[in-house]
């Protein structure tokens, strides 16, 4: 299993441009979010879906937007960057119930930075 | 709403010490309980995990938490660190619905 895997690794945009991250992963799990992390702040969630065609916002999900059309791909889509953005993101998933003890899997981050 | 609060942000210990990383929450419904390493320039990975039963986990290399909920505490212990233990640790909280709420993080620098 490659786990969960992320695209790109690191990317730098400038203000007003658009882009998705890429998210996937191969363990057949329901449930996947995006979280960003920021020094200091931990990380903090975006937005998750619990199945494919099911999304929801987290807690921060202004300047994002999300769709789960297969249960393997979740992108994150930055719609007019902005250099408060800038910042790591992590891909997670997990199964949704307590035989899968919701244990959340992290891919290995992108990092972005808006100018 | 519940919120998870890691009371120092860094702290440094000597190869062979003992070390406990705090952590807090605030929740009014019952929770579930996780604690994850971030090595310099990688993701997060699962140290442990508290959802139910006895109030003292055991996780990989060597760390063990302790659930007290009349303090609302899952302080992380390692009886003596390594040096290949120095990353950021963070403290997690999860109501329901698999969305986890992280504290801000614990760098731990072990010294030679």
């Amino acid at each position: 299993n490659a786990g969960v895997t992320q695209t790109p690794k690191f990317q730098v945009l400038k203000t007003g441009q658009s882009m998705t991250l890429q998210c996937a992963q191969d363990m057949n799990h329901e449930y996947m979010s995006w979280y960003r992390q920021d020094p200091g702040m931990g990380l903090r969630l975006i937005h998750y879906s619990v199945g494919a065609g099911i999304t929801d916002q987290g807690e921060v999900p202004n300047g994002y937007n999300v769709s789960r059309s297969t249960t393997e791909d979740f992108p994150l889509r930055l719609l007019s960057a902005a250099p408060s953005q800038t910042s790591v993101y992590f891909c997670a998933s997990s199964y949704s119930n307590l035989a899968g003890a919701y244990e959340q899997y992290f891919g290995p981050g992108t990092r972005l930075t808006v100018t | 709403a519940q919120s998870v609060t890691q009371l120092d942000s860094q702290v440094p210990v000597f190869e062979e010490a003992p070390v406990e990383l705090r952590c807090n929450y605030s929740s009014s419904v019952s929770v579930y309980l996780f604690w994850y390493v971030q090595y310099p320039n990688q993701g997060l990975q699962l140290l442990l995990k508290y959802l139910s039963g006895s109030t003292l986990v055991k996780g990989i290399n060597g760390f063990e938490a302790e659930f007290n909920k009349s303090q609302t505490s899952f302080h992380l212990r390692k009886p003596s660190v390594h040096i290949s233990d120095t990353a950021e640790y963070f403290c997690a909280c999860m109501e329901y619905g698999n969305k986890l709420v992280f504290g801000a993080g614990t760098i731990l620098r072990v010294k030679s």
